[in-house]
This record gives C-alpha cells, structure tokens and sequence, in this order.
C-alpha cells in the first residue's frame, strides 16, 4: 500500500525567494513519485515524475525534486517563486506502471510581491 | 487535441436524483480513473479501470457506480445524490509505459478539466 505526506496545508514566499514544498511517501515497493500542480478552478497539470534513474529530477517552470530513498522523501523546490506559481501543488505516489496514484492533501502556495 | 474531456463541467442536483458524469479520452489508453477533490483532502480516487469492461474499487467507492463499456469511455454514475458527494470529480486515463505517437509521453497520468457537482 502507498500513501503520501505533504507537510504544511499553505506556504507563503516573497517573490524571488526559495521554494520547498515537502512531501515524505509511504510504499511497499519500489515508488513512483509524482507532482501535480493546479491552478484555480482548473484540473491538474503534471510538473515532474520520478519513476527510475536519476534521483534529481527537473520538471516544467523551473521546478525540481529529489528522490531520497533512505529519508522517504520526494520534497519539491524551485530556487526563485515567481507571483505565477502560486497554485496548488500536489505529490502522489504509485507503485510499478503508475497505474494508480494515490494524493497527498495538497499545499496552498502563495507569492507575495 | 488529443486529452481527456469530461462532461458535464457543472451541475445542480437534488437530493435523491440520479446522475451520470461522462469521461472520454482518444489517446487509446488502457486505464481510466474518477477522483473526488474536497477541501484539505486532496484527491482521493473512487473507482478505477484497467480496461474495457473491467472496473474496481478505489478509496471511497460507496454510492457511485463506474461502467467502462467502451475503451474510450468511462462513466461515473450516481444513484441517489446526497449532499456528502458534492465535491469536484476529476476523470484520468493513464498512460502505456511505450506509448505510440499521440498518446503523450510515458508513465503519465492524463486529467480532465474537472466537474463540479452540488448536490443540495
């Protein structure tokens, strides 16, 4: 069985400053791991997934995340917040052939000027 | 363009009617999902299908029922509307890992624009 952890329901940054969003995963098997970001009142749009390879994964808008097997954890960052990425971002997890993915509750990112 | 359209996008509902949530997608994938969004749950995945004429429970399946009859369609039903399953509904198709041209890219699930449902 899978589950995910997002810490922090919202996070606020200045404009230009670091982004970290966190996200420690729960798998029996070896995980696919997956963040999703969605704008209001839209659906989801894959940012970045890590299946198998490289560990330091960069996705769409400047994002990437790292998979540290030995600490759980698929944390997403970004070096400099621009006002268009606040949204809400999710991290998922799934086993073998991401043929089912289960979400974490989501963090509420918010820029400020 | 090829994705994942789901209709209706909104729709009101009495308490004790019945509805049908419609999920289409023309990238020839073998697996279908419906998730429910509510505030501060995330998403949390109803009923599921690996391929046509198969489906199967996710984490909430209690009230909905789920048809996959035709590989490009997978149906959401709800019996008897209750005001607990207003919520938005999303629809996703999923990717072969070697996927043929026009069939995105691998290892990706594909969602829908949602549907928001309210159920009074």
């Amino acid at each position: 069985a899978q589950s995910v952890t997002q810490l922090g329901s919202h996070v606020s940054v200045s404009e230009g400053a670091l982004v970290l969003l966190r996200c420690n995963y729960s798998s029996s098997v070896p995980p696919y791991l997956f963040w999703y970001v969605q704008y209001p009142n839209q659906g989801l749009q894959l940012l970045l997934k890590y299946t198998t390879g490289a560990t330091l994964v960069k996705g769409i808008n400047g994002f990437e995340a790292e998979f540290k097997k030995s600490e759980t954890s698929f944390h997403l960052t970004k070096p400099s917040a621009h006002m268009s990425d606040a949204a809400e971002y999710f991290c998922a997890v799934s086993g073998a052939f991401a043929d089912k993915l289960i979400f974490g509750t989501g963090t509420r990112l918010q820029v400020f000027p | 363009n090829a994705g994942v359209t789901q209709t209706p996008k909104f729709r009101v509902l009495k308490t004790g009617q019945s509805m049908t949530l419609l999920c289409a997608q023309d990238m020839n994938h073998e697996y279908m999902y419906w998730y429910r969004q509510d505030p501060g749950m995330g998403l949390r995945l109803i009923h599921y299908s690996v391929g046509e004429g198969t489906t199967a429970k996710g984490e909430v399946p209690d009230g909905y029922n789920v048809s996959r009859l035709k590989k490009q369609n997978f149906l959401l039903g709800l019996e008897s509307a209750a005001p607990s399953q207003t919520s938005v509904y999303f629809c996703a198709s999923y990717n072969t890992i070697s996927p043929r041209p026009g069939q995105g890219s691998g290892n990706t699930i594909y969602f829908g624009e949602g549907s928001w449902l309210t159920v009074v």
